[in-house]
């Protein structure tokens, strides 16, 4: 099945400072790539999604990257905010099975 | 639209009795997700279900848990008999067909339901 990997589990910036977030993958029929935003006691929310036929996504402050030759994706927040804090999970998806594999999250921390 | 709703939010039990978690998906989706969220394993799904019809319950631990969709509106996983172990949050996410590409695979979370098995 799929497995997916994320780096740093735990990832500290000053207000104002890019973090990258970065995940790799297994299975290369995956093609739907999420990243969810989970503050402390809350559920998990979808904050961007990527999906394999393009390349970049972009959102305001947040950017999804996908390199699909090697099989990883990161996630980009720029001008960072400490509202930015929270856990962030990547996942893939294969097609029209339709379930998510998630990777192991990674703390964020904006420090003021 | 009020989300998916979960029940009960918190739950306290003793080792050995039986846990119901319930939850009721988004109206019109028809793909709901069971997750249970721990420290130590992560997020990690348990069970989903397609049109009501269970897809894949690879990830149920073990045969004390099971779960049930008797309906689109509901469903339940069911730990009998509850051990400490079990304590997790656990969470339920549905997903519409698809009218969207972009939104075509997102999954909406519900609260979640934190369990503690003493």
């Amino acid at each position: 099945g799929e497995n997916v990997e994320q780096h740093p589990s735990t990832l500290s910036v000053q207000e104002g400072d890019s973090a990258v977030i970065k995940c790799t993958y297994s299975d290369s029929a995956s093609n739907y790539f999420p990243w969810y935003k989970q503050e402390l006691g809350k559920r998990p929310q979808l904050i961007i999604d990527i999906r394999s036929n393009v390349g970049e996504k972009k959102d305001q402050r947040i950017a999804v990257t996908l390199n699909k030759t090697a099989k990883h994706f990161s996630l980009h927040i720029t001008e960072t905010q400490p509202e930015d804090s929270a856990v962030y999970f990547c996942a893939a998806s294969v097609g029209s099975a339709r379930q998510l594999t998630f990777g192991s999250g990674t703390q964020l921390t904006v420090l003021p | 639209d009020a989300g998916v709703i979960q029940s009960p939010r918190h739950e306290v039990t003793e080792m050995g009795q039986e846990v119901t978690l319930r939850c009721k998906p988004i109206s019109g989706h028809n793909s709901l997700f069971w997750y249970r969220q721990t420290m130590m394993r992560g997020l990690e799904l348990l069970i989903y279900f397609n049109n009501n019809v269970p897809i894949d319950d690879s990830g149920m631990p073990e045969d004390r848990f099971s779960a049930k969709m008797p309906n689109a509106s509901f469903s339940t996983l069911k730990i009998q008999p509850s051990e400490p172990r079990d304590s997790a949050v656990y969470f339920c996410a549905s997903r519409s067909p698809g009218t969207r590409i972009s939104s075509y695979n997102e999954q909406f979370f519900g609260p979640g339901t934190r369990l503690t098995v003493l």
